[in-house]
């Protein structure tokens, strides 16, 4: 079956330290998105990518870094730089144009400790 | 800046119920509206997808309607069963294909 994959599921990370999420999709789609959603703030643009090679801040970059070298593979980094770390990572993909829907994978759930 | 507002933000109905959540948005400049679940601690699941030229989609006992010109959406959920507890979020597709979600409502059917 299709879908988006992300790893791990839950991730604890210490002060300081950098972390990277996993987000896979075998669904051919060209456009890929990292969300961050928090309670009561909904979810929340990280960066997203168009095309391999590619990518655009979002609304919530700061302390966050990707890369794009494969179609169907879009990792988030966490940095230390990111002072508050602690929500539920979400990515998404969709097919190129308008009029097509997104589609969300599982989540990863993030926690300082 | 796209606002996007969703009423109310909890709700709680008995089994069998019919029910409407609703979704507006500030800026009429969009090209679909999608709806989608979530389950606590899960992912995002899609419901219905609304290019900006539809009236509605159906799927199954979801029915989703949409007024562009107004900035309102609204999903209608029939016969309503335990199983339909979970938080439902609208979202739309702006300029710039950024998708740009409301806060959610969170449905709970009773026995």
């Amino acid at each position: 079956d299709g879908g988006i994959t992300q790893s791990p599921k839950y991730l604890f990370r210490k002060e300081g330290q950098n972390v990277t999420l996993s987000c896979e999709q075998n669904l051919n789609h060209d456009a890929m998105y990292w969300y961050r959603q928090d309670p009561g703030q909904g979810l929340r643009l990280i960066y997203y990518s168009q095309i391999v090679n590619d990518f655009q801040k979002g609304d919530i970059a700061e302390g966050y870094s990707v890369s794009r070298e494969k179609k169907e593979s879009f990792p988030l980094t966490v940095t230390s730089a990111q002072k508050n770390p602690t929500a539920f990572y979400l990515c998404a993909s969709r097919e190129s144009g308008t009029n097509y829907g997104y589609t969300f994978g599982s989540g990863t759930r993030l926690t300082v400790v | 800046k796209q606002e996007v507002t969703q009423i109310p933000a909890a709700l709680s109905v008995p089994e069998g119920e019919n029910l409407v959540l609703n979704c507006s948005f500030t800026d009429s400049a969009i090209y679909n509206l999608q709806w989608f679940r979530q389950d606590p601690g899960k992912g995002l699941t899609s419901l219905l997808l609304i290019q900006s030229s539809q009236r509605e989609q159906t799927s199954g006992r979801l029915n989703a309607s949409l007024d562009k010109s107004s900035g309102r959406s609204t999903l209608y959920i029939a016969a309503s069963q335990p199983g339909d507890s979970a938080t439902y979020l609208c979202a739309v597709t702006g300029t710039a294909s950024k998708l740009t979600f409301g806060t959610g409502t969170r449905l709970q059917v009773t026995l």
